[in-house]
C-alpha cells in the first residue's frame, strides 16, 4: 500500500529537549516536504527536499532542521524545541515537483507536538 | 494581500443542498489549483484539481476556475453530513517549490 508514515503521532516534550519526527514514504517519490498547521494560519511549509541530499527552506524554517540521506526518509529535527513550535506537523511527498501540475502531494497522518 | 484567501466560515448548509466554497489567489501565473478536504485532526486528502478555465466535474463535486478573475470554487451537490469538514484551497504557481494553501473554509452540513 502506497503511504507516507510519520512517527510519533503524538508527542509531549519540554523546552530544549531535542527531538526528531520521522517521515517515510514507500512510493519512490523524489519530492518531500514538511508542513506545520496552526489555527488561523493554515498549512505552512517548513522545509522541502527535491531529492536525496537536496533540501531547502520553506516559509517557516527557523528552529527546524532536516536531512535527506535516503530517498524514502525525510526526518524533521527540532534541536531545542520551544512552546511556539507546538503544532500539528505533516510530512508530504510527491513523485516530482513537476507532478504538481497534474497530481499532488500525499500527506502523512500528522504528528501532534506539544512543547511545555 | 494573502496569496490564497478563503472565508474561514463556518458555512452551514442543509443536507441535500449545494455547498459553494470559494477561493481567490493573487499570483496570476498560478498554474494548478487543488481542493483538499480535511477532517479535524486528520491529514488533508485531495478531492479535485483543475488547471484549465471552466468547470471540472467528479461525482458530486465540481471545481470551477476563472483565471481572469483569479478565483477557483468548489461546488458540492447533494451535501451530506459526512461532507462536514474543512476545505483547503491550494495553488501551484510553478515558480515556488511548493503548494500554497489557504487557511480553509469549515463546512457544516446540517440534518
Amino acid at each position: 500500500e502506497a503511504q507516507v508514515t510519520q512517527n510519533p503521532r503524538y508527542l509531549i516534550t519540554v523546552t530544549g529537549k531535542k527531538l526528531t519526527v520521522t517521515c517515510s514514504q514507500n512510493m519512490n517519490h523524489e519530492y518531500m516536504s514538511w508542513y506545520r498547521q496552526d489555527p488561523g494560519l493554515g498549512l505552512r511549509q517548513i522545509y522541502y527536499s527535491m531529492n536525496v541530499e537536496v533540501t531547502d527552506k520553506g516559509d517557516v524554517p527557523e528552529g527546524y532542521k532536516v536531512s535527506r540521506k535516503e530517498k524514502r526518509n525525510f526526518p524533521l529535527i527540532l534541536e531545542s524545541p520551544s512552546p511556539n513550535q507546538t503544532s500539528l506537523y505533516f510530512c508530504a511527498s510527491s513523485l516530482t515537483l513537476a507532478d504538481f501540475n497534474t497530481d499532488t502531494q500525499y500527506f502523512g497522518p500528522g504528528t501532534r507536538l506539544t512543547v511545555l | 494581500q494573502k496569496e490564497v484567501e478563503q472565508n474561514s466560515g463556518p458555512l452551514s448548509v442543509p443536507e441535500g443542498a449545494i455547498a459553494s466554497l470559494n477561493c481567490t489567489y493573487s499570483d496570476r501565473g498560478s498554474q494548478s489549483f487543488f481542493w483538499y478536504r480535511q477532517y479535524s485532526g486528520k491529514s488533508p486528502e485531495l478531492i479535485m484539481f483543475i488547471y484549465s478555465n471552466g468547470d471540472k466535474e467528479d461525482g458530486r463535486f465540481t471545481a470551477q476556475l476563472n483565471k481572469a478573475s483569479q478565483y477557483v470554487s468548489l461546488l458540492i451537490r447533494d451535501s451530506q453530513p459526512s461532507d462536514s469538514a474543512t476545505y483547503l484551497c491550494a495553488i501551484y504557481t510553478g515558480t515556488a517549490s511548493k503548494l500554497t494553501f489557504g487557511t480553509g473554509t469549515r463546512l457544516q452540513v446540517t440534518l
